[in-house]
């Protein structure tokens, strides 16, 4: 079946440090693939999407680039901030009408 | 402007009794989720309704009940709850069906059940 893997968390970096996510992907053909974000006490928010291979999504210095020869799509961010501590949630949808297939979240803290 | 709204925010009850959590959306989207979220932060789909109808039932007991009396409204009704019920509970609302669009996810209810 749809899976996705990502990195156990937590992790922790410190402010201005670069950040990588790494998510990888089961699913046959070309599912759309998504980082959602989660702040503390709040809902998930859509970060960046791509829909097909070879695609970056980009939002808030955050990007990541879907991968078909290594089904991945890692996210990354060059310098990150205290604002950014939150849990990142790769996702996949294999069709436009099939579920969204949440992977199990990764929890990452800025400290100053 | 709230987006997605959840009332209530946390809910505290007793195992056996029955429970609503409501949704609503601002938004004018065609389709709205329900999602469970355990203490692991996973975070799994339970129903998806698009202008009313039930188009996602995933394998929930069927103590969980979804209403949705228009398409800005989604409510979760649960009958004798359990102790392994609680959890975060999210509500989401997309433009359409099409699973490539934008989800907008509310803020959560908390259920505990003791």
């Amino acid at each position: 079946g749809n899976s996705v893997t990502q990195m156990e968390g937590p992790v922790t970096l410190s402010e201005e440090a670069f950040l990588t996510i790494n998510c990888t992907y089961t699913a046959t053909g070309y599912p759309s693939l998504f980082w959602y974000v989660q702040y503390p006490g709040e809902g998930l928010q859509l970060l960046l999407k791509a829909t097909k291979a070879d695609d970056k999504g980009s939002n808030k210095g955050f990007e990541a680039t879907y991968r078909k020869e290594t089904t991945s799509f890692h996210l990354e961010k060059g310098s990150v901030q205290v604002s950014d501590s939150a849990v990142y949630f790769c996702a996949l949808s294999k069709t436009s009408y099939d579920k969204v297939i949440f992977g199990p979240g990764t929890s990452l803290s800025v400290i100053p | 402007d709230t987006a997605v709204s959840q009332t209530p925010k946390y809910l505290v009850t007793q195992m056996g009794n029955d429970k609503s959590i409501k949704c609503e959306q601002n938004l004018g989207h065609d389709t709205m989720y329900w999602y469970k979220q355990d203490s692991k932060k996973f975070l799994k789909i339970m129903f998806s309704y698009n202008n009313k109808e039930l188009i996602i039932n995933e394998t929930v007991p069927n103590r969980f009940s979804p209403k949705s009396p228009d398409k800005a409204h989604l409510n979760l009704h649960i009958n004798s709850l359990e102790l392994g019920d609680s959890a975060v509970y999210f509500c989401a609302s997309s433009q359409e069906p099409d699973q490539t669009y934008e989800q907008y996810f509310g803020p959560g209810t908390r259920l505990t059940v003791t």
